[in-house]
């Protein structure tokens, strides 16, 4: 089976410019999730889909950041404007309904 | 909201050794506690869940405690390998797709 994809997996940028991240989840899970993962610290939830509507995204700096998952399915993180403190992986998983989250090998941003 | 803290935060053994991590969560709600192992370059994986209706649970080498009353739980590792040599996540969610994570440790096993 395959397993959750991410790209890019490696992103430098410059402040102010944008970026945008493309999972796709693993086939048949409903749950997506984009983390923010800063260096030495724990993903921290930015955002969870249960197929295309959002579920939560208290977290989301929505200034700058939005996601969508059009059809259910796969799902675009966006950043823009870039700022030095968004450097950091952002992680997508998907779930079923058993709780265990799948994890991508996320994409490492750097913002210059 | 739910506040986990974890600690150590870096943790070497010998090879053969056990390894404990420990955390602690700050919502009484809480009633799911996963552990996640993440190697370099790779996102996090479950190893281990428990959930608070039970103490313990154990699966081969590896088995998680857990004290609701004074909110905290454990990972033991037991018979350490090269292998395990990775950082390790707890994690706490009331539902269990609400995750929030501790700040993680680094375990090094040393041959």
């Amino acid at each position: 089976e395959a397993g959750v994809a991410q790209s890019p997996r490696y992103k430098i940028i410059e402040k102010r410019q944008s970026v945008a991240f493309w999972c796709n989840p693993i086939s048949g899970h409903a749950t997506l999730y984009w983390y923010q993962q800063i260096l030495g610290q724990g993903p921290k939830l930015l955002i969870q889909f249960q197929n295309n509507g959002v579920v939560d995204d208290s977290q989301l700096p929505k200034d700058r950041f939005s996601a969508e998952r059009l059809k259910g399915v796969d799902s675009t993180l966006k950043i823009q404007p870039a700022k030095l403190e968004d450097s950091a992986v952002y992680l997508c998983a998907s779930s079923q309904n058993t709780g265990e989250l799948f994890f991508g090998e996320g994409s490492r941003l750097t913002v210059l | 909201g739910e506040n986990v803290e974890q600690h150590p935060s870096t943790l070497s053994v010998q090879e053969g050794d056990s390894a404990v991590i420990k955390c602690t969560y700050s919502d009484s709600a809480s009633n799911y506690f996963p552990w996640y192992k993440q190697e370099l370059g790779k996102g996090p994986q479950l190893i281990i869940d428990i959930r608070s209706n039970v103490g313990e649970k154990k699966d081969q080498r590896i088995a998680v405690t857990l004290n609701k009353t004074a909110k905290h739980f454990s990972l033991h590792i037991t018979e350490t390998q090269p292998e395990d040599s990775a950082v390790y996540f707890c994690a706490a969610s009331l539902r269990e797709n609400k995750l929030t994570f501790g700040t993680g440790t680094q375990l090094k096993v040393e041959l």
